[in-house]
């Protein structure tokens, strides 16, 4: 029962590469979010996808992109990374957004930019 | 802009003290989640409370709300060693957006 899958763990980039992050959730929900944690700051949204097919800007969504492939995958991606945009980036899914539902994390993607 | 904010930002206790935390936010609310987040690793759900409920218990957990106040506390009886995380607390509310606060750091000390 993997719950949560995200990969990479661990990347450093340069400045202006890119890349893409990725996420997969096996508990059929619907719903799915991308954060990032910084020191002190707690999570902040940066996308989340409420269904399969859509897609929608959180509170700090400038400089990602997102796509929601199939009802698993939910994907992350950097264009031209900055050093701001270091962090911890988390996935989560729940059943269903705005119902309480609560939410199920991954384990992280730790990003470094140079 | 964060909606929860805990209270303290660092927790240190023996292990068998209880732990508090607190958490305030500022509108209105559907509900109120916290979490645990060991080191290197997700968050994980705690409790919920509902904005009409004032407290909800989940083995050695507590969770109280006053919603008058914009105000939860999180309770920890009898903390172990395996206690020791960040707790946060995440605001569900009309716009459909949760939200957390910046996180409480407990050390329960064997």
């Amino acid at each position: 029962n993997a719950g949560v899958t995200q990969t990479p763990k661990f990347q450093v980039l340069k400045t202006g590469q890119s890349m893409t992050l990725q996420c997969a959730q096996d508990m059929n929900h619907n719903s799915m979010y991308w954060y990032r944690q910084d020191p002190g700051m707690g999570l902040r949204l940066i996308y989340y996808s409420a269904s399969e097919g859509t897609t929608d800007k959180g509170e700090v969504p400038n400089g990602y992109n997102v796509s929601r492939l199939n009802k698993r995958e939910f994907s992350l991606r950097l264009e031209s990374a900055a050093p701001s945009q270091t962090s911890v980036y988390f996935c989560a899914s729940n059943l269903y957004r705005g119902t309480g539902q609560p939410q199920h994390f991954g384990d992280g993607t730790r990003l470094s930019i140079l | 802009s964060q909606q929860g904010e805990e209270d303290p930002q660092a927790l240190s206790i023996q292990e068998g003290e209880n732990a508090t935390m607190n958490c305030s936010y500022k509108t209105s609310i559907n509900n109120l989640q916290w979490y645990r987040q060991n080191s290197g690793r997700g968050l994980v759900h705690l409790i919920l409370i509902r904005s009409n409920e004032r407290e909800k218990h989940s083995g050695r957990l507590r969770v109280t709300l006053d919603t008058s106040k914009k105000s939860s506390s999180l309770l920890i009886t009898a903390s172990r060693a395996a206690d020791t995380a960040s707790y946060f607390c995440a605001t569900d509310s009309n716009n459909n957006d949760m939200r957390f606060g910046a996180g409480t750091r407990l050390t329960v000390k064997p």
